[in-house]
């Protein structure tokens, strides 16, 4: 069975401080990895990985794939209030029909304290 | 502006009774998702369609129907057969099958007692 799971599955830091999110996977016909940011309802897209070792960056916020220990990790620096959402992990699995088909992790609750 | 409208937010509904839930797109995008979001599990997967008239069962799919009859929209059924429906439902598209990149919509609260 496809699983995705993502550890803390809550954290609670104060503004200023830096976090790192870990996302684990044991999959078959893995294609990709994705971090999607849901603060109250619709879930937005981060980041795309697919190859190991290459770093992401958008702004504050990064993240890096190593295919060898199957897992992802999402850093973000300088942490704000508006930081604070469910981060979710999402693993790109090929299926018989050609379609991508995407296994989600539980996902961790950011929350940054003023 | 693009994107995708789910209606309605909020739905209470008896038990025993099916309830659709509606999902419209005006991004074009030819595939068409479902997803279930409980408390601590995560989105999971009850169908998908790649194009019109045509879907395909996904994790979660017992007690649950689509339709695909136009591009743009992609309606599901929470019939009386699903066991536990109360839940949080993401209604999400991408640009073709093979995107994993996918847009979703502000979800609907169905709440069944």
């Amino acid at each position: 069975e496809d699983k995705v799971v993502q550890s803390p599955l809550s954290l609670v830091v104060h503004e200023g401080d830096t976090v790192t999110l870990n996302c684990s996977y044991e999959v078959t016909n893995f294609r990709s990895l994705l971090w999607y940011k849901q603060e109250k309802k619709a879930p937005t897209f981060l980041f795309m990985l697919t190859s190991s070792g290459i770093e992401k960056k958008s702004g504050r916020l990064s993240s890096i794939l190593d295919k060898k220990e199957l897992s992802s990790i999402l850093n973000i620096t300088a942490t704000q209030t508006g930081d604070s959402a469910i981060y979710l992990c999402a693993v790109g699995l090929f299926t018989i029909q050609g379609a991508q088909k995407l296994v989600f992790g539980q996902g961790t609750r950011l929350t940054i304290n003023p | 502006d693009g994107g995708i409208t789910q209606s309605p937010k909020y739905l209470f509904r008896k038990e025993g009774q099916n309830v659709t839930l509606s999902c419209e797109q005006n991004l074009n995008h030819d595939a068409m998702y479902w997803y279930r979001q409980d408390p601590g599990q995560g989105l999971r997967l009850i169908y998908y369609s790649q194009i019109v008239n045509d879907f395909q069962k996904g994790d979660i799919a017992e007690g649950y129907s689509v339709s695909r009859e136009k591009k743009e929209s992609f309606p599901l059924t929470v019939t009386s057969a699903q066991k536990n429906p109360t839940a949080f439902y993401l209604c999400a598209s991408s640009m073709t099958q093979g995107d994993p990149t996918l847009h979703f919509g502000n979800g609907t609260r169905l709440t069944v007692t």
